[in-house]
C-alpha cells in the first residue's frame, strides 16, 4: 500500500499562518484529501485536490500540490484557536483504498 | 440518512466476549472502510469494501477480526474473543470515487 507521512506536531500563534505538510509515495495518486479531527470527535473532510491541479483555495484554506515531489501542504491563514485539532492527509488512487497519514496535531497559542 | 451512522456509540464488554459493530453508509456510496484509532494515535486501516469486488482485508490485525457488507450497504465488524488491546474507537467511512470518504462518529469499544 501507499505510505503517507506527516510531521506529528505544529504550534503557531493565533493570527499567524499554519502550514501542515504531507508526503506520499504513490505517483498515481489521483485524489488527495485533508481531514480535521477535533478532540473527541470524528473526522471531518476539510478539502481535497485532484492530481491535475496544483493549487486550490477555499476561504482561509490553501492546498498546494507538488506532484513531482509527491508533496501536499495545507495552509491555514489567520489561524484561530478553533483551528486546534489533528489534521490528517489522505491519498487515493482512482476507486482504490484510501491511505491516511499519522496526523499532525496543531496547537494554536493565544 | 444524511451521514454515516455507526452503532453502538459506546460499547463496554468483558474480555473474551464477542462484539459486533455496525455501520450504515451514505446511500449510493460504493466504498466502505473500517479504521480504528487508539487513544492519541493515528488511523489504523482494517478493511475496505468496494462494490462487488473482494474486500481488502490486509489491515485486519488477527483472525479474531472479520467484517461483512450485506447487499452493498450495511457493514458489520465482528471481533471475537475480545482482548484489552482491542480497546479503541472504531471508525467507519463511505465514499464515492473522487469525493472523499465521509466518516461516522465511531464506536468507542472498551474491553474490561
Amino acid at each position: 500500500g501507499e505510505d503517507v507521512e506527516q510531521s506529528l506536531f505544529l504550534s503557531v500563534r493565533e493570527g499567524d499562518s499554519s502550514v501542515i505538510n504531507c508526503t506520499y509515495t504513490d505517483s498515481s495518486s489521483t485524489y488527495l484529501y485533508w481531514y480535521k479531527q477535533e478532540p473527541g470527535a470524528g473526522l471531518q473532510l476539510l478539502t481535497y485536490i485532484f492530481s491535475n491541479m496544483d493549487m486550490k483555495q477555499d476561504q482561509r484554506l490553501t492546498v498546494l500540490l507538488n506532484k513531482k515531489d509527491k508533496h501536499l501542504s495545507l495552509r491555514i491563514a489567520d489561524t484561530q484557536t478553533g483551528d486546534s485539532a489533528i489534521y490528517f492527509c489522505a491519498a487515493q488512487t482512482g476507486a482504490n483504498n484510501l491511505f491516511f497519514g499519522t496526523g499532525t496535531r496543531l496547537t494554536v497559542i493565544p | 440518512g444524511a451521514g454515516v451512522s455507526q452503532s453502538p456509540s459506546n460499547k463496554v464488554t468483558e474480555k473474551g466476549k464477542d462484539v459486533e459493530l455496525r455501520c450504515d453508509p451514505i446511500s449510493g456510496h460504493t466504498a466502505l472502510y473500517w479504521y480504528r484509532q487508539s487513544l492519541g494515535q493515528g488511523l489504523e486501516f482494517l478493511i475496505y469494501f468496494q462494490g462487488n469486488s473482494a474486500p481488502d482485508k490486509s489491515g485486519l490485525p488477527s483472525d479474531r477480526f472479520s467484517a461483512e457488507r450485506t447487499g452493498g450497504s450495511v457493514s458489520t465488524l465482528t471481533i471475537q474473543r475480545t482482548q484489552q488491546e482491542d480497546s479503541a474507537v472504531y471508525l467507519c467511512a463511505s465514499s464515492r470515487p473522487g469525493f472523499g470518504a465521509f466518516f461516522g462518529q465511531g464506536t468507542r469499544l472498551t474491553v474490561v
